[in-house]
């Protein structure tokens, strides 16, 4: 079942730009991840942040969650045509090794 | 081996075949999923297999048959699939909390 909600639903920017895109969601988390898709292919893991945490970097990418909001958000910083895909992020739940995804923002970054 | 392979990588059968589809992992993780991913959604999870027993069903119908053989292995046999069964399929596997995915199996029911 879906527990995120994620906004926008697509993203276009100019090469170079940052993109940010937010997630939603309902339920108490240990912790939210996010992951990228590329076109038609498998997700790819970017990050992990802990319910304690409230901000984590990874090269490019900034993530911030906030508890009380419940949400969270993914930064992108100094884009490329590469980063080109969709990004979901996903809480995991009280049952063991299940994670909840949200809808997904489409990001096009363009040359 | 840091990956999770998946065959085959397009599949298309008709409502009456049977096949299956193998997904396989070296990274000693012992939790495995499948997923169903239509286009422009999120992955759906269909079942997870822990130290290969099968520990969720998300209430998908009997014409899909997960099969755990080893720690290494998953499969998903089906069988009279229907054309909305037509998506992307994703196995996965657990390390901690970070989920390894393969890149899917594209499958067409005519």
């Amino acid at each position: 079942s879906q527990q995120g909600e994620e906004d926008p639903q697509a993203l276009s920017i100019q090469e170079g730009e940052n993109a940010t895109m937010n997630c939603s969601y309902k339920t108490s988390i240990n912790n939210l991840q996010w992951y990228r898709q590329n076109s038609g292919r498998g997700l790819v893991h970017l990050i992990l942040i802990r319910s304690n945490e409230r901000e984590k970097h990874s090269g490019r990418l900034r993530v911030t969650l906030d508890t009380s909001k419940k949400s969270s958000s993914l930064l992108i910083t100094a884009s490329r045509a590469a980063d080109t895909a969709s990004y979901f992020c996903a809480t995991d739940s009280p049952m063991a090794y299940k994670l909840s995804f949200g809808a997904g923002t489409t990001v096009t970054v363009r040359a | 081996d840091t990956e999770v392979t998946q065959t085959p990588k397009h599949l298309v059968m008709g409502m009456t075949n049977k096949k299956s589809l193998k997904c396989e992992q070296h990274m000693g993780h012992r939790a495995m999923y499948w997923y169903k991913q239509k286009a422009k959604k999120p992955p759906e999870l269909m079942f997870v297999y822990s130290y290969e027993k099968l520990s969720i069903n998300e209430s998908v119908p009997s014409r899909f048959s997960p099969e755990c053989p080893n720690s290494s292995l998953l499969n998903l046999h089906l069988h009279a699939l229907q054309p909305e069964d037509s998506a992307l399929y994703l196995c996965a596997s657990q390390d901690d909390n970070e989920q390894f995915f393969g890149p899917g199996t594209r499958l067409t029911v005519l």
